[in-house]
């Protein structure tokens, strides 16, 4: 059984501060892994695609870095803004087409 | 920028009753998934297709679930007798290829209440 653990649940950061937050994943079976931010009532938005371990994508001031060898990905957000609040989604794939989700990490950036 | 449609965004039926969630993938994709997240739970994988098929499934995709794509343009999911239990938000998404490294594009989902 494949299980995808986020922390923390839900963060609060102070608009300007940086944060970062984890994905785990199992090691074995390792393909791909996958991060989405989630706006409520919106489409869950494609960030990164990550496969080699060490590897490392940004995009604007989002950043995420992945280990295979011992199963996790950090991401983190610099100089936090309200418009970065949302549900912040990682998903592993193993063989095959399917996305195995976490709980996500719900993330609140106060004024 | 293209992007995945779904409709209705909400839909309400009573326990028994079929229902029929559609979706528009992206229009040059060629593989078409269907995920759901019941509330306070994790989004989970019910169904991919291909090449007018399914691909691969997941438990809860028993005999009460079916997909198709009907034309050229819809996906649908379809929930012959619907129970409590379905009540959830459903996604569909679609990828290019089904490669690893390929991005599965979500639409905003239908909620579903099952009363």
């Amino acid at each position: 059984i494949l299980n995808v653990e986020q922390s923390p649940q839900s963060l609060h950061v102070q608009e300007g501060d940086s944060t970062n937050f984890t994905c785990s994943f199992p090691s074995s079976n390792f393909y791909a892994l996958h991060w989405y931010r989630w706006e409520t009532a919106k489409s869950p938005e494609a960030l990164f695609v990550m496969t080699l371990n060490g590897d490392e994508k940004k995009k604007g001031r989002i950043s995420a870095t992945l280990n295979t060898k011992e199963g996790y990905s950090y991401l983190y957000i610099k100089g936090s803004q309200p418009e970065d609040s949302a549900t912040y989604l990682c998903a592993s794939k193993a063989a095959g087409n399917k996305l195995t989700f976490g709980g996500g990490t719900r993330v609140l950036v106060k004024p | 920028e293209p992007e995945v449609t779904q409709t209705p965004s909400h839909q309400v039926t009573q326990m028994g009753q079929e229902v029929i969630l559609r979706c528009v993938p992206i229009s040059n994709h060629l593989y078409f998934y269907w995920y759901r997240q019941i509330l306070g739970q994790k989004v989970e994988f019910l169904v991919s297709f291909y090449n007018n098929e399914i691909s691969e499934k997941s438990e809860i995709f028993d005999d009460q679930f079916s997909v198709e794509r009907p034309d050229g343009s819809n996906f649908t999911l379809k929930i012959r007798s619907t129970k409590l239990e379905d009540s959830a938000m459903y996604f569909c998404a679609s990828s290019a290829t089904g490669q690893d490294t390929d991005t599965q594009y979500f639409g905003p989902g239908t909620r579903l209440t099952v009363l």
